[in-house]
């Protein structure tokens, strides 16, 4: 049973709109997230991550939202590049020391120019 | 900047063949993890360990093994591979604690 679930496959923004990738998870023992971008026949890259003790973390044009109650995280995209056209997955970390990933399904983000 | 290289891009195998896929990182990390990815299925962890000849089984271990025998490389091993093994392997490092993985490039592996 997957812990971290993004249940929208797809998007598709307009270029200068925001875009906003969903994620949601089971596990209450999570307490560090991540949303990495892959790009095909390319290894994930890391975006941007937020710790269980914040509800917001921004990086230029990328934010993260966590809600914990709601075991619920979102990543808004202001603006919308034709470039960050990708797949995106989100993260979650269990444990410390032995520190063990765990991943959504991905969601493919299509901007459209 | 940190490296994780993984030997193959592409890789094509015949049903029953032993396949090594290597990975090798530079970064002194001691967490190496080994995932595949498949389509609707996202990043599924096959093994991973978090020291030398250390290993602990992930979600989805059967079919396959793994050897640690040096901080820097993390070899995934299919000890007989089948057709169900076609896809996208990739290998990550991370140091321990709160902080993000690194990926490689990928094998896209087919077996035929």
């Amino acid at each position: 049973d997957q812990q971290v679930k993004q249940n929208s496959p797809s998007l598709s923004v307009q270029e200068g709109r925001i875009s906003i990738l969903n994620c949601d998870y089971t596990n209450s023992m999570f307490d560090y997230f991540l949303w990495y971008k892959k790009y095909p026949a390319e290894g994930p890259t890391f975006l941007i991550s937020i710790s269980s003790i914040k509800d917001k973390n921004e990086d230029g044009r990328f934010t993260v939202f966590l809600n914990k109650s709601a075991k619920h995280l979102s990543l808004h995209i202001v603006p919308s590049q034709p470039g960050d056209s990708a797949v995106y997955f989100c993260a979650a970390i269990e444990g410390y020391n032995f520190n063990k990933f765990y991943f959504g399904s991905g969601t493919k983000l299509n901007v459209k120019p | 900047d940190v490296k994780v290289t993984q030997s193959s891009r592409y890789l094509v195998k015949r049903t029953g063949e032993k396949v090594f896929l290597e990975c090798v990182q530079d970064m002194d990390h001691e967490n190496m993890f080994w995932y595949r990815q498949d389509p609707g299925l996202g990043l599924r962890l096959i093994y991973f360990s978090y020291d030398v000849k250390m290993k602990e089984k992930g979600d989805i271990p059967e079919g396959y093994s793994v050897s640690r025998e040096k901080k820097e490389r993390f070899s995934l091993i299919l000890e007989s591979a089948s057709t169900n093994q076609t896809s996208m392997y990739l290998c990550a490092s991370s140091n321990r604690g709160r902080t993000e993985a690194f990926f490689g490039q990928g094998t896209r592996l087919t077996v035929v």
